[in-house]
Protein backbone atom coordinates (compact mmCIF):
# COMPACT_ATOMS: atom_id res chain seq x y z
CA UNK A 1 0.00 0.00 0.00
CA UNK A 2 0.88 3.52 -0.83
CA UNK A 3 1.55 6.04 2.17
CA UNK A 4 3.53 9.55 2.76
CA UNK A 5 4.86 10.32 5.62
CA UNK A 6 6.03 14.44 6.17
CA UNK A 7 8.42 14.80 8.69
CA UNK A 8 7.37 18.01 10.93
CA UNK A 9 3.85 19.53 11.12
CA UNK A 10 5.12 22.64 11.44
CA UNK A 11 8.64 24.39 9.75
CA UNK A 12 9.59 28.25 10.67
CA UNK A 13 12.21 29.62 9.28
CA UNK A 14 13.13 33.43 8.90
CA UNK A 15 12.37 35.49 5.76
CA UNK A 16 15.34 34.81 3.52
CA UNK A 17 16.66 31.37 5.37
CA UNK A 18 16.11 28.16 3.49
CA UNK A 19 13.29 26.21 2.99
CA UNK A 20 13.01 22.40 3.93
CA UNK A 21 10.11 20.69 3.82
CA UNK A 22 10.60 16.44 4.36
CA UNK A 23 8.30 14.24 2.17
CA UNK A 24 8.79 10.36 2.75
CA UNK A 25 7.00 7.87 0.74
CA UNK A 26 6.31 3.83 0.37
CA UNK A 27 5.13 2.65 -2.88
CA UNK A 28 6.25 -0.98 -4.35
CA UNK A 29 5.93 0.56 -7.76
CA UNK A 30 7.19 3.11 -9.30
CA UNK A 31 5.41 6.88 -8.14
CA UNK A 32 4.21 9.89 -8.95
CA UNK A 33 4.93 12.71 -6.46
CA UNK A 34 2.95 15.80 -5.87
CA UNK A 35 4.10 18.84 -3.50
CA UNK A 36 0.60 21.23 -3.19
CA UNK A 37 0.44 24.24 -1.39
CA UNK A 38 -2.43 25.43 0.43
CA UNK A 39 -3.45 28.78 1.69
CA UNK A 40 -5.95 29.86 4.31
CA UNK A 41 -9.33 28.67 3.62
CA UNK A 42 -8.37 27.90 -0.12
CA UNK A 43 -7.95 24.61 -2.48
CA UNK A 44 -5.06 23.24 -3.21
CA UNK A 45 -2.86 24.53 -5.58
CA UNK A 46 0.28 22.25 -7.92
CA UNK A 47 3.21 23.45 -6.56
CA UNK A 48 5.39 20.48 -9.09
CA UNK A 49 5.26 17.06 -9.77
CA UNK A 50 7.44 14.25 -10.27
CA UNK A 51 6.95 11.72 -13.00
CA UNK A 52 9.49 9.22 -13.72
CA UNK A 53 11.19 12.53 -15.57
CA UNK A 54 14.17 14.34 -14.41
CA UNK A 55 14.55 13.40 -10.69
CA UNK A 56 15.32 17.32 -10.11
CA UNK A 57 12.26 19.45 -10.66
CA UNK A 58 11.54 22.54 -10.24
CA UNK A 59 8.46 24.37 -9.49
CA UNK A 60 6.27 27.56 -9.26
CA UNK A 61 7.39 30.45 -7.12
CA UNK A 62 10.92 29.20 -6.60
CA UNK A 63 10.49 25.89 -5.01
CA UNK A 64 11.82 22.61 -6.25
CA UNK A 65 12.27 18.84 -5.34
CA UNK A 66 14.72 15.95 -5.92
CA UNK A 67 13.46 12.78 -6.10
CA UNK A 68 15.54 9.80 -4.58
CA UNK A 69 14.64 6.36 -5.35
CA UNK A 70 17.32 5.10 -2.68
CA UNK A 71 15.50 7.21 0.08
CA UNK A 72 12.38 7.13 -1.09
CA UNK A 73 11.98 10.87 -0.51
CA UNK A 74 10.41 13.67 -2.53
CA UNK A 75 11.65 16.58 -0.48
CA UNK A 76 10.86 20.39 -0.75
CA UNK A 77 13.55 23.42 -0.96
CA UNK A 78 13.99 26.78 -1.72
CA UNK A 79 16.78 28.67 -1.31
CA UNK A 80 14.78 31.43 0.09
CA UNK A 81 11.40 32.37 2.17
CA UNK A 82 9.85 35.00 1.90
CA UNK A 83 6.92 36.26 3.68
CA UNK A 84 4.09 35.11 1.38
CA UNK A 85 5.58 31.45 1.49
CA UNK A 86 3.72 30.87 5.05
CA UNK A 87 1.23 28.31 3.82
CA UNK A 88 0.31 24.31 4.07
CA UNK A 89 2.40 22.61 2.04
CA UNK A 90 0.75 18.54 1.53
CA UNK A 91 2.95 16.23 -0.32
CA UNK A 92 1.50 13.08 -1.95
CA UNK A 93 1.96 10.18 -3.82
CA UNK A 94 0.30 7.85 -6.55
CA UNK A 95 1.13 5.20 -9.23
CA UNK A 96 1.72 4.97 -12.33
CA UNK A 97 -0.71 2.52 -13.81
CA UNK A 98 -3.10 2.59 -11.18
CA UNK A 99 -5.53 4.26 -9.71
CA UNK A 100 -5.91 8.13 -9.90
CA UNK A 101 -6.33 8.18 -6.64
CA UNK A 102 -3.63 10.59 -4.72
CA UNK A 103 -2.85 9.72 -1.50
CA UNK A 104 -1.73 12.51 0.77
CA UNK A 105 0.26 13.61 3.64
CA UNK A 106 -0.80 15.15 6.92
CA UNK A 107 0.41 18.64 5.99
CA UNK A 108 3.69 21.03 6.95
CA UNK A 109 2.39 23.98 8.28
CA UNK A 110 5.42 26.56 6.87
CA UNK A 111 5.62 29.80 9.16
CA UNK A 112 8.36 32.69 7.63
CA UNK A 113 9.37 35.02 10.48
CA UNK A 114 10.33 38.71 9.30
CA UNK B 1 -3.98 22.65 -15.99
CA UNK B 2 -7.78 22.83 -15.96
CA UNK B 3 -9.71 25.60 -13.89
CA UNK B 4 -12.30 24.41 -11.45
CA UNK B 5 -14.81 26.39 -9.15
CA UNK B 6 -17.29 25.54 -6.62
CA UNK B 7 -20.29 26.81 -5.62
CA UNK B 8 -21.12 27.92 -3.20
CA UNK B 9 -17.96 29.25 -1.66
CA UNK B 10 -19.56 28.66 1.70
CA UNK B 11 -22.99 28.23 3.48
CA UNK B 12 -24.49 28.18 6.91
CA UNK B 13 -27.79 26.14 7.23
CA UNK B 14 -29.69 24.79 10.25
CA UNK B 15 -29.25 21.42 11.25
CA UNK B 16 -31.85 18.68 9.37
CA UNK B 17 -31.94 20.63 5.89
CA UNK B 18 -30.06 19.39 2.77
CA UNK B 19 -26.81 21.13 1.10
CA UNK B 20 -25.85 20.81 -2.53
CA UNK B 21 -22.28 21.79 -3.23
CA UNK B 22 -21.51 22.04 -7.23
CA UNK B 23 -17.97 21.23 -8.48
CA UNK B 24 -17.69 22.79 -12.34
CA UNK B 25 -14.58 21.89 -14.60
CA UNK B 26 -14.27 24.71 -17.17
CA UNK B 27 -12.13 23.82 -19.12
CA UNK B 28 -11.29 20.54 -18.71
CA UNK B 29 -13.36 17.33 -19.62
CA UNK B 30 -14.12 15.49 -16.34
CA UNK B 31 -14.30 11.91 -16.28
CA UNK B 32 -13.25 11.16 -12.92
CA UNK B 33 -13.82 14.21 -10.39
CA UNK B 34 -12.83 13.79 -6.57
CA UNK B 35 -14.42 15.08 -3.47
CA UNK B 36 -12.52 15.63 0.27
CA UNK B 37 -13.23 16.87 3.22
CA UNK B 38 -10.84 18.77 5.59
CA UNK B 39 -11.61 19.83 9.08
CA UNK B 40 -9.14 22.32 10.74
CA UNK B 41 -5.45 21.95 10.70
CA UNK B 42 -5.89 18.18 8.89
CA UNK B 43 -5.19 17.12 5.95
CA UNK B 44 -7.81 16.09 3.21
CA UNK B 45 -10.14 13.09 3.80
CA UNK B 46 -10.94 11.73 0.25
CA UNK B 47 -15.09 10.92 0.87
CA UNK B 48 -15.53 9.56 -3.21
CA UNK B 49 -14.76 9.32 -6.50
CA UNK B 50 -16.72 10.12 -8.87
CA UNK B 51 -17.01 8.78 -12.26
CA UNK B 52 -19.10 10.63 -15.55
CA UNK B 53 -22.63 8.91 -16.12
CA UNK B 54 -21.93 5.84 -13.54
CA UNK B 55 -22.07 5.59 -9.26
CA UNK B 56 -19.45 6.94 -7.04
CA UNK B 57 -17.06 5.07 -5.23
CA UNK B 58 -17.45 5.93 -1.75
CA UNK B 59 -14.45 5.69 0.39
CA UNK B 60 -14.67 3.40 3.38
CA UNK B 61 -16.47 4.99 6.12
CA UNK B 62 -18.61 7.59 4.37
CA UNK B 63 -22.58 6.96 4.13
CA UNK B 64 -22.97 7.27 0.44
CA UNK B 65 -27.21 8.03 1.56
CA UNK B 66 -25.98 10.92 3.19
CA UNK B 67 -23.57 12.26 0.77
CA UNK B 68 -24.97 12.09 -2.23
CA UNK B 69 -22.50 12.64 -5.69
CA UNK B 70 -23.94 13.13 -8.96
CA UNK B 71 -22.00 13.28 -12.00
CA UNK B 72 -24.19 13.52 -14.78
CA UNK B 73 -22.03 15.55 -17.49
CA UNK B 74 -18.23 16.12 -18.08
CA UNK B 75 -18.41 19.48 -16.36
CA UNK B 76 -20.64 19.01 -13.94
CA UNK B 77 -20.45 17.03 -10.20
CA UNK B 78 -22.66 17.90 -7.39
CA UNK B 79 -22.30 16.55 -3.72
CA UNK B 80 -25.35 17.06 -2.27
CA UNK B 81 -25.28 16.80 2.19
CA UNK B 82 -28.42 14.99 3.32
CA UNK B 83 -30.17 16.23 6.74
CA UNK B 84 -27.47 18.18 7.60
CA UNK B 85 -25.95 17.83 11.78
CA UNK B 86 -23.33 20.10 13.03
CA UNK B 87 -20.71 17.43 12.90
CA UNK B 88 -20.50 17.63 9.04
CA UNK B 89 -19.26 21.37 9.37
CA UNK B 90 -16.45 21.50 7.25
CA UNK B 91 -14.56 22.45 4.22
CA UNK B 92 -15.44 20.57 1.22
CA UNK B 93 -12.97 20.23 -1.92
CA UNK B 94 -13.78 18.71 -5.27
CA UNK B 95 -11.00 17.88 -7.59
CA UNK B 96 -10.60 17.22 -11.61
CA UNK B 97 -8.30 14.34 -12.64
CA UNK B 98 -6.07 15.19 -15.46
CA UNK B 99 -5.71 11.08 -16.07
CA UNK B 100 -2.55 9.17 -16.58
CA UNK B 101 -1.71 11.68 -19.15
CA UNK B 102 -1.18 14.01 -16.78
CA UNK B 103 0.55 12.07 -14.12
CA UNK B 104 -2.96 11.65 -12.25
CA UNK B 105 -2.42 15.02 -11.36
CA UNK B 106 -5.12 16.72 -9.43
CA UNK B 107 -6.56 20.18 -9.82
CA UNK B 108 -8.35 21.54 -7.03
CA UNK B 109 -11.49 23.79 -6.67
CA UNK B 110 -11.72 26.46 -4.50
CA UNK B 111 -13.74 24.68 -2.01
CA UNK B 112 -16.66 25.45 0.15
CA UNK B 113 -16.98 26.17 4.03
CA UNK B 114 -19.78 24.33 5.54
CA UNK B 115 -21.39 25.76 8.56
CA UNK B 116 -24.40 23.75 10.28
CA UNK B 117 -26.01 25.29 13.16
Amino acid sequence: AQSVTQLGSHVSVSEGALVLLRCNYSSSVPPYLFWYVQYPNQGLQLLLKYTSAATLVKGINGFEAEFKKSETSFHLTKPSAHMSDAAEYFCAVTFQGGSEKLVFGKGTKLTVNP
Amino acid sequence: GAVVSQHPSWVICKSGTSVKIECRSLDFQATTMFWYRQFPKQSLMLMATSNEGSKATYEQGVEKDKFLINHASLTLSTLTVTSAHPEDSSFYICSVSGGQLRGNEQFFGPGTRLTVL
